[in-house]
């Protein structure tokens, strides 16, 4: 059974980090492209960012250049560096497994809680 | 960028009726588009990857056409389960995209 778990969400002030972390089970990291999608209070979905190992890492415009994503394969288990947070930042974020080398998204996490806020 | 537009918004329907939902995308996208639903508090589930292939469990009364940049949702008869919020999402090129959603809600 495919089964992914985030941590890390916290309440941060506006210019504060915090690392996001996503572990998976039932499958390996290194097989699927891992991503991020978030979702602000009562708002649509917004895809952040994906690692694939070997060297497929994309941004969105909104957190490039503030986020960073790595994964550790023997830990099966990704990260989301967030630097520079912002208000706009808050939101659920979502761990996906993409189908293969996909972004065909066939599983979700629970999601985690960031709330950027003074 | 490529942008999604869902429409309608809401879509106010009966149990037993036919919900049809659109994507159209600002450039094509080929045959690139997915469908999700999601729940009050849940995290999103895939219905359609590709324009037409319904994932895994997904029942039969979801299908899922188009291609370039016109996509359609189709619920044949829709089931107590069905009103929750739906969202395309293309993966035609990087940064991955989503559309704005439209919720089906109880008439």
């Amino acid at each position: 059974e495919v089964i992914l778990v985030e941590t890390g969400g916290d309440l941060i002030h506006p210019g504060g980090s915090l690392r996001l972390s996503c572990t998976g089970s039932g499958f390996s990291v290194s097989d699927n492209y891992m991503s991020w999608v978030r979702q602000a209070p009562g708002k649509g979905l917004e895809w952040v960012s994906v690692f694939y190992p070997g060297g497929t890492i994309y941004y969105a415009d909104s957190v490039r250049g503030r986020f960073t994503i790595s994964g550790d394969i023997s830990k099966n288990t990704v990260y989301l560096q967030m630097n520079s947070l912002r208000a706009e930042d808050t939101a659920v974020y979502y761990c996906t497994k993409g189908r293969g080398r996909t972004s065909i998204y066939d599983y979700w996490g629970q999601g985690t809680l960031v709330t950027v806020s003074s | 960028e490529i942008v999604l537009t869902q429409s309608p918004a809401t879509l106010s329907l009966s149990p037993g009726e036919r919900a049809t939902l659109s994507c159209r995308a600002s450039q094509s996208v080929s045959s690139y588009l997915a469908w999700y639903q999601q729940k009050p508090g849940q995290a999103p589930r895939l219905l359609i990857s590709d324009a037409s292939n319904r994932a895994t469990g997904i029942p039969a009364r979801f299908s899922g056409s188009g291609s370039g940049t016109d996509f359609t949702l189709t619920i044949s008869s829709l089931e107590p389960e069905d009103f929750a919020f739906y969202y395309c999402q293309q993966r035609s090129t990087w940064a991955l995209t989503f559309g704005g959603g439209t919720k089906v809600e109880i008439k």
